[in-house]
């Protein structure tokens, strides 16, 4: 079974540009979830999706955004840009119940200059 | 407050046993996590227990809890240099909230 993809791997972009990311999470996984990994700050949660709903929300500026296709496919959007966006974004997909076990992908690493 | 903590740091030599700890402050917390993440990586999900479990064996990991010291434990037998990564603790604090987790600890194999 393939694991979870995300697109583009490296991504730069300027101050002030907005990006979108990808994710296609493991085949019959119905949640993703979306980090961002930094070295200062660590792994901080950004949200959850479950079904196309937001089930979860980070304590993340609403510059970030995200959302999920009926394919469980999932896509989060940075817009206006900063340098201290600068991160690997991590995405993760799970059944959920009962363990709750999430499977990462490989992570789009972006930089912002 | 949610907070998980790691030290930052481990070295050890082939052949050792490593043990990275792992302390986490939501009692309530159902399950407990461990990952790995090599270089330029996403995190790997090496094993989890559950809340109400003492301990969990998976070939040469095992995983200890302590629910009392809110104190969790990975134990690598026989450390081969592919080991090497950073390793993260992490708690779901219940059923229906996001993973929280540690700062990781970067263990270091020598050969």
């Amino acid at each position: 079974k393939a694991g979870v993809t995300q697109t583009p791997r490296y991504l730069i972009k300027t101050r002030g540009q907005q990006v979108t990311l990808s994710c296609s999470p493991i085949s019959g996984h119905r949640s993703v979830s979306w980090y961002q990994q930094t070295p200062g700050q660590g792994l901080q949660f950004l949200f959850e999706y479950f079904s196309e709903t937001q089930r979860n929300k980070g304590n993340f500026p609403g510059r970030f955004s995200g959302r999920q296709f009926s394919n469980s496919r999932s896509e989060m959007n940075v817009s206006t840009l900063e340098l201290g966006d600068s991160a690997l974004y991590l995405c993760a997909s799970s059944f959920r119940e009962p363990s709750y076990e999430q499977y990462f992908g490989p992570g789009t690493r972006l930089t912002v200059t | 407050g949610e907070d998980v903590e790691q030290s930052l740091f481990l070295s050890v030599r082939e052949g050792d046993s490593s043990v990275i700890n792992c302390t986490y402050t939501d009692s309530s917390s159902t399950y407990l996590y461990w990952y790995k993440q090599e270089p330029g990586a996403g995190l790997q999900l090496l094993t989890y227990i559950f809340s109400n479990m003492d301990m969990k064996q998976d070939q040469r990991l095992t995983v200890l809890l302590n629910k009392k010291d809110k104190h969790l434990s990975l134990r690598i037998a026989d450390t081969q240099t592919g080991d090497s990564a950073i390793y993260f603790c992490a708690e779901r604090p219940s059923g229906n909230t996001p993973l929280v987790f540690g700062k990781g600890t970067r263990l270091s194999v020598i050969a």
